[in-house]
């Protein structure tokens, strides 16, 4: 089954308004998840570190302030897309890994941007 | 700056035949290689990994090798079937734990035909 939950699976929101997609770690504690977009038929894209209990590290490139990120437990992290554009349409998808260094994904959130 | 390169970019098997994907890395930090399998829609799905202390990992119809010397390795899927048809990463990281950040190829999608 899955051990990495996310949702909304899919999301449609106005230009210039705000969606938060939540990642949850199911069978265990993840003090670190990883938030990548990916855009049709390429592959995925890391846009931050996500740690609990301390901010975010961000890739190069990737505007904190309209990607914000929270990870308030060791079990969910959540991504924000502020003031989103028609451009920030994609795929969003968060991993974290087990104590044993196996990574999960989530199933995937798509953003589309009207 | 690419640092896992993969390819073919895309494949295309005969149902049964042997399907051969390749990546090579330029970080000889990296101790961590996965095969992520994504249909579309998706999130990655974790189909295979290994270690650099081994040459030759098995997991029923899929075998990865490893040239830790040539920095290389590769997915084999024995017996392709329809099924299989999918886009397949592979990835490469440094250390194992819950903080591994991967580095993705750029994917080959694979098309098994009967």
């Amino acid at each position: 089954g899955a051990v990495v939950s996310q949702h909304p699976s899919w999301v449609i929101c106005k230009s210039g308004t705000s969606v938060k997609i939540e990642c949850r770690s199911l069978d265990f504690q993840a003090t670190t998840m990883f938030w990548y977009r990916q855009f049709p038929k390429q592959s995925l894209m890391l846009m931050a570190t996500s740690n609990e209990g301390s901010k975010a590290t961000y890739e190069q490139g990737v505007e904190k302030d309209k990607f914000l990120i929270n990870h308030a437990s060791l079990t969910l992290s959540t991504l924000t897309v502020t003031s989103a554009h028609p451009e920030d349409s994609s795929f969003y998808i968060c991993s974290t890994g087990q104590g044993t260094g196996t990574i999960y994904f989530g199933e995937g959130s798509w953003l589309t941007v009207v | 700056q690419q640092q896992v390169k993969q390819s073919p970019q895309s494949l295309i098997v005969q149902k049964g035949g042997i399907s051969i994907i390749n990546c090579a890395y330029e970080n000889t930090a990296f101790d961590y290689f996965p095969w992520y399998q994504q249909f579309p829609g998706k999130g990655p799905a974790l189909l295979i990994a290994i270690r650099p202390d081994v040459s030759e990992k098995k997991e029923g119809r899929f075998t990865i090798s490893f040239n830790k010397s040539a920095k290389q390795f590769s997915l084999h899927i024995m017996d392709s079937q329809p099924g299989d048809s999918a886009t397949y990463f592979c990835a490469a990281s440094k250390g194992a734990g819950t903080a591994s950040k991967l580095t993705f190829g750029t994917g080959t999608r694979l098309q098994v035909t009967l």
